[in-house]
């Protein structure tokens, strides 16, 4: 079945260094893929997404690019700042009529001034 | 828009007693959806709606959980009797209206459980 495998964190990086979350997935067909971020205390909100092939999606700095030929979709951002520590779901959608979310295990992120 | 909503943002109970979670959905969207978050088990989906149908309520652990959606604006998710094990962040999500393209699920604040 659909599933996505999400980098273990957590992760904790000095502020504006180079942020990378792995994400891979697993699916039949072309899913789109999310990334979610879930600030402290908050619900999940949508970072960005991608719905083919070697389409980059990009919010906030963040960037990701969805690659069929590795089925990946790395989580990236050049210089992090104090205000992205948070929680970073990678998704997919399944490729049923339903459209539903297959979310990774997620990985919290953390910025040190 | 004011963006999903969930009532209560916590709640406290004891075993057995029945807890009831509220959640209204963004206007127009048509699909909505109940997941459940722990340390443990991460994001799980526990019943999605659509068009007010229950469409797939493979997720939901027990016969004491259960879900209604008597309309378009609003949607419980009670839990009768309630265990410690209940224990997490319930979260409510909706959707656009299917055919618009749009896939992105809309996630509410959350309700913090706790059974003791």
């Amino acid at each position: 079945g659909d599933s996505v495998t999400q980098m273990e964190g957590p992760v904790t990086l000095s502020e504006e260094a180079f942020l990378t979350i792995n994400c891979t997935y697993t699916a039949t067909g072309y899913p789109s893929l999310f990334w979610y971020v879930q600030y402290p205390g908050e619900g999940l909100q949508l970072l960005l997404k991608a719905t083919k092939a070697d389409d980059k999606g990009s919010n906030k700095g963040f960037e990701a690019t969805y690659r069929k030929e590795t089925t990946s979709f790395h989580l990236e951002k050049g210089s992090v700042q104090v205000s992205d520590s948070a929680v970073y779901f990678c998704a997919l959608s399944d490729q049923t009529g339903a459209n539903n979310l297959f979310f990774g295990t997620g990985t919290r992120l953390t910025v040190i001034p | 828009d004011a963006g999903v909503i969930q009532s209560p943002r916590h709640e406290v109970t004891e075993m057995g007693q029945e807890v009831t979670l509220r959640c209204k959905p963004i206007s127009g969207h048509n699909s909505l959806f109940w997941y459940r978050q722990t340390m443990m088990r991460g994001l799980e989906l526990l019943i999605y709606f659509n068009n007010n149908v229950p469409i797939d309520d493979s997720g939901m652990p027990e016969d004491r959980f259960s879900a209604k959606m008597p309309n378009a604006s609003f949607s419980t998710l009670k839990i009768q009797p309630s265990e410690p094990r209940d224990s997490a962040v319930y979260f409510c999500a909706s959707r656009p209206t299917s055919g618009t393209g749009l896939i992105e699920q809309y996630f509410g604040p959350g309700t913090r459980l706790t059974v003791t």
